[in-house]
Parts: C-alpha cells; sequence; structure tokens
C-alpha cells in the first residue's frame, strides 16, 4: 500500500493568513493526488484533483501543486468557513489510501 | 445534483455481518465512467477506504478487509450494498458510501459526492 504522510497534524492560524499544508507519498504517485475538506459532523467534500484541479464551485483562494512525492495544498486567506480538517488521497493504487489529516483551527 | 444515502443498522454484535445499503437519487448507478463504494471512519480517527464495484462486473477491495467484504449493485433499485462480515469493535466507525470517478476520468478514483455517513457501532 502506499503510505501518505500529511504535516502538519494540527496548524493554527488567522484568518486572511495563508496556509500551506503538505502530504508526501511513500512512492511516486504522479499528480494522482486529491485534497479533500472534512468538518466536523460532516462527509468530506472534494477541493482538489489531479494534484491542481479546482473541482467545480471551490473558491479559487484554494489551490494545490505538486508532483511524484510530494504536494501542498494551499489557502491563501483564510475565511472563517476554511477551519476544518484537510485529508489528501492517492489514486496511483489500489488500495486508495488517505494522509491522516491536518486539522486547520482558528488562532 | 447526485444524492447518496446510507441506511443500516446503526448496532451490530460481534462476530456477525455489518450490512449497510447506499440509494442514488437524482442520476442513475448504471451512467457509465463511475464506481460505487464505501469509505469508513472511526470516530475521531482518519478515512479507510474499503473498496468500490463497476457496474456489477468488477469489484476492488482494501487487501486488509477483503476476506470479509462483499459489495454488490441492485440497478433495478439504483442502490448498491456493504456487507462486512465476523465484525470486532475494530469496525466500530462512521460508513460512507460515494461515488468514485473512473481510472480513465481526469479525476482518477477520486470521490465525489459522498452519502452524509451512518454510524454503524459494534457492541454486544
Amino acid at each position: 500500500d502506499i503510505q501518505m504522510t500529511q504535516s502538519p497534524p494540527s496548524l493554527s492560524a488567522s484568518l486572511g493568513d495563508r496556509v500551506t499544508i503538505t502530504c508526501r507519498a511513500s512512492q511516486s504517485i504522479s499528480t494522482y493526488l486529491s485534497w479533500y475538506q472534512q468538518k466536523p459532523g460532516k462527509a468530506p467534500k472534494l477541493l482538489i484533483y489531479a494534484a491542481s484541479s479546482l473541482q467545480s464551485g471551490v473558491p479559487s483562494r484554494f489551490s494545490g501543486t505538486g508532483s511524484g512525492t510530494d504536494f501542498t495544498l494551499t489557502i491563501s486567506s483564510l475565511q472563517p468557513e476554511d477551519f476544518a480538517t484537510y485529508y489528501c488521497q492517492q489514486s496511483y493504487s489500489i488500495p486508495i489510501t488517505f494522509g491522516q489529516g491536518t486539522r486547520l483551527e482558528i488562532k | 445534483q447526485l444524492q447518496l444515502q446510507e441506511s443500516g443498522p446503526g448496532l451490530v454484535k460481534p462476530s456477525e455481518t455489518l450490512s449497510l445499503t447506499c440509494s442514488v437519487s437524482d442520476g442513475s448507478i448504471s451512467s457509465s465512467g463511475y464506481y460505487w463504494g464505501w469509505i469508513r471512519q472511526p470516530p475521531g480517527k482518519g478515512l479507510e477506504w474499503i473498496g468500490s464495484i463497476y457496474y456489477s462486473e468488477s469489484t476492488y477491495y482494501n487487501p486488509s478487509l477483503k476476506s470479509r467484504v462483499t459489495i454488490s449493485v441492485d440497478t433495478s433499485k439504483n442502490q448498491f450494498s456493504l456487507k462486512l462480515n465476523s465484525v470486532t469493535a475494530a469496525d466500530t466507525a462512521v460508513y460512507y458510501c460515494a461515488r468514485h470517478f473512473s481510472y480513465s476520468s481526469s479525476c482518477r478514483l477520486c470521490v465525489d459526492p459522498w452519502g452524509q455517513g451512518t454510524l454503524v457501532t459494534v457492541s454486544s
């Protein structure tokens, strides 16, 4: 199985901050990487696919970069609704695997 | 807009079989280019992919659960189902059904949309 490691596990930031979350794969996954946002008690929501493509309806302050083993999710200017847990997911091979999550909290 | 809804018992006894159904609305489960699958999340923990099915032909399971899992499709009811046998307390989780994009999609095997999730507790 491909292991996905996110950093940091948690992050405190203020409204308007620019934040970056990192995801590293245990082997090369090309650009088969997606990012999800999950709020408490809710299902995850797809934000980014193919490492850098923005899912329809997702605000442009979200962006993704990377290929191979190293990927980042950036939120350019934090809004109140962005405080949540973020997961990366590889779809290079079965089984699909997720990172352990990064919890983004208000400072 | 496609919607998915899980249903099934919220409490299952150890060693018994967990059975869940996902009802798909505002879209057809027979649409080409999509897989239908299950993902779970133990309380306070991360996401674990269980498996998915393409039409009624191909199934793909997480090797860690493969010996205990069956996913099937009922196209007449626009539903798909999960069975997990010989459950233990470690199977306690919120179970999500979801649509997966196909291998050939630019959104390869990404998951969207998700059902709201249903908590299944394994306890005697």
